[in-house]
């Protein structure tokens, strides 16, 4: 079965650096996402990505992020200078259709010290 | 704005029996989508349910129902013949046309057996 799957699992990074995180999303869907998960809180939508732009954000993503699609199967979200707070799970997703069920990645793990 | 909100933030079931997770949202949209994830202990986000709101039927999934109430906004999940790797934290969330994924803060459901 087909799946989205996403590298490093755990990225340890210093503050101020950058960290790029990255994504495979499943071959056929056109749908991209990318959400936050801060340890032992509720999952947050930062940003949703068709046809090479960004369709929608949240108020998280602000311009110390960016996300890119660098290639045919690469989906990236790029941390441009980190901080401690922005320590926590990032998933990557993708769907089909809009609308239709978002199939999740394993997870980042990203730990700014 | 879009909220989800569930107001169990634990919850536990006796192996075999059944446990219903609440979830309430707001929205002023008509055509949307709600889903339920489980995300065990190794943090992978798992589709469990989905429902559109265009169609009156609830959806189901094996032990897996909802009850959808439309106009009561409220879309719980019902977990029947509860099993040991049922325990999770299960997330209801939303999207629309209009808006990316928006999820609730989460039940912790513990089984015991």
């Amino acid at each position: 079965e087909p799946e989205v799957t996403q590298t490093p699992s755990h990225q340890v990074t210093q503050m101020g650096q950058e960290v790029i995180l990255r994504c495979v999303p499943i071959s056929n869907h056109l749908y991209f996402y990318w959400y936050r998960q801060i340890l032992g809180q509720k999952v947050e939508f930062l940003v949703s990505f068709y046809n090479n732009e960004i369709s929608e954000k949240s108020e998280i993503f602000d311009d110390q992020f960016s996300v890119e699609r660098p290639d045919g199967s690469n989906f990236t979200l790029k941390i441009r200078s980190t901080k401690l707070e922005d320590s926590a799970m990032y998933f990557c997703a993708s769907s089909e259709v809009r609308g239709f069920e978002q199939y999740f990645g394993p997870g980042t793990r990203l730990t700014v010290t | 704005a879009q909220t989800v909100t569930q107001s169990q933030p634990e919850m536990s079931v006796q192996e075999a029996e059944t446990v219903t997770l609440s979830c309430t949202y707001d929205t002023s949209e008509s055509d949307y989508y709600l889903f339920w994830y489980k995300q065990p202990p190794s943090r992978q986000m798992i589709l469990v349910i989905r429902q559109e709101a265009y169609k009156q039927q609830n959806a189901t999934e094996n032990r897996f129902s909802v009850n959808f109430q439309k106009a009561a906004k409220s879309f719980s999940l019902k977990i029947s013949d509860s099993q040991l790797g049922d325990a999770a934290m299960y997330f209801c969330a939303y999207r629309s046309a209009t808006h990316d994924m928006r999820f609730g803060a989460g039940t912790r459901l513990t089984v015991k057996p």
